[in-house]
């Protein structure tokens, strides 16, 4: 089947580093990617791992993939408080008709200063 | 660039009433998508166009919810008639490509409907 598991809620302190976690059961997907959605604002595209990967790391991003196990991680270093949002794991399953992605319910991180 | 473009930006209705939202995708993208975000969720799709074709609607309510993509660039979800439970940000994406290879999708800002 086709589902996305996130924690719901992160709190850091500003400067701290945070990891959010994410699991997945459709091994036959390809891409995997995180998504920033800020208040009243639409998904914006963070990052993404090719499957064959085990990490990707983009200036403070780091994606970890731990594909036996289906887990994601998205690890922000140095977090600030504009990181504040709701960060949502994807994945675009092989067996589906098109190449819609499939989201988790998302984690709402909150930054302190 | 411009981006995807949506409206209206919020809809308030009553239930039983109809509905519709209209998207404008990036210049030359190809694929649209509607998703469906309830509160608290993450986005669901609705339905998948590839140019002015239907490539996925396999979630979407047929009893109620329509989309058409004509020109296979601009596009319309319809809701008729409104029920409670689609109070939702309706989403519409766009994107290059069909291929499984990498496929970055692009959001609009979204459509706030609540039904009353």
């Amino acid at each position: 089947g086709e589902d996305v598991e996130q924690s719901l809620f992160l709190s850091v302190r500003e400067g701290d580093s945070s990891v959010i976690n994410c699991t997945y059961t459709d091994s036959s997907s390809t891409y995997l990617y995180w998504y920033k959605q800020e208040p009243g604002a639409g998904l914006q595209l963070l990052t993404y791992i090719f499957s064959n990967m085990d990490m990707k790391q983009d200036q403070r991003l780091t994606v970890l993939l731990n594909k036996k196990d289906k887990h994601l991680s998205l690890r922000i270093a140095d977090t600030q408080t504009g990181d504040s949002a709701i960060y949502f794991c994807a994945e675009t399953p092989f067996n589906q008709a098109g190449t819609a992605l499939i989201f988790g319910k998302g984690t709402t991180l909150s930054v302190s200063s | 660039e411009a981006g995807v473009a949506q409206s209206p930006r919020y809809k308030i209705i009553e239930k039983r009433q109809s509905v519709a939202f209209w998207c404008n995708p990036i210049s030359g993208h190809a694929t649209l998508y509607w998703y469906q975000q309830i509160l608290g969720q993450g986005p669901k799709l609705l339905i998948q166009f590839q140019n002015n074709g239907v490539v996925d609607d396999s979630q979407l309510p047929k009893d109620r919810f329509s989309a058409e993509r004509l020109k296979g660039v601009d596009s319309t979800l319809k809701i008729q008639p409104a029920k409670l439970e689609d109070s939702a940000v309706y989403l519409c994406a766009s994107s290059g490509g069909l291929t499984l290879s990498y496929n970055e999708q692009f959001f609009g800002p979204g459509t706030r409907l609540t039904v009353l």
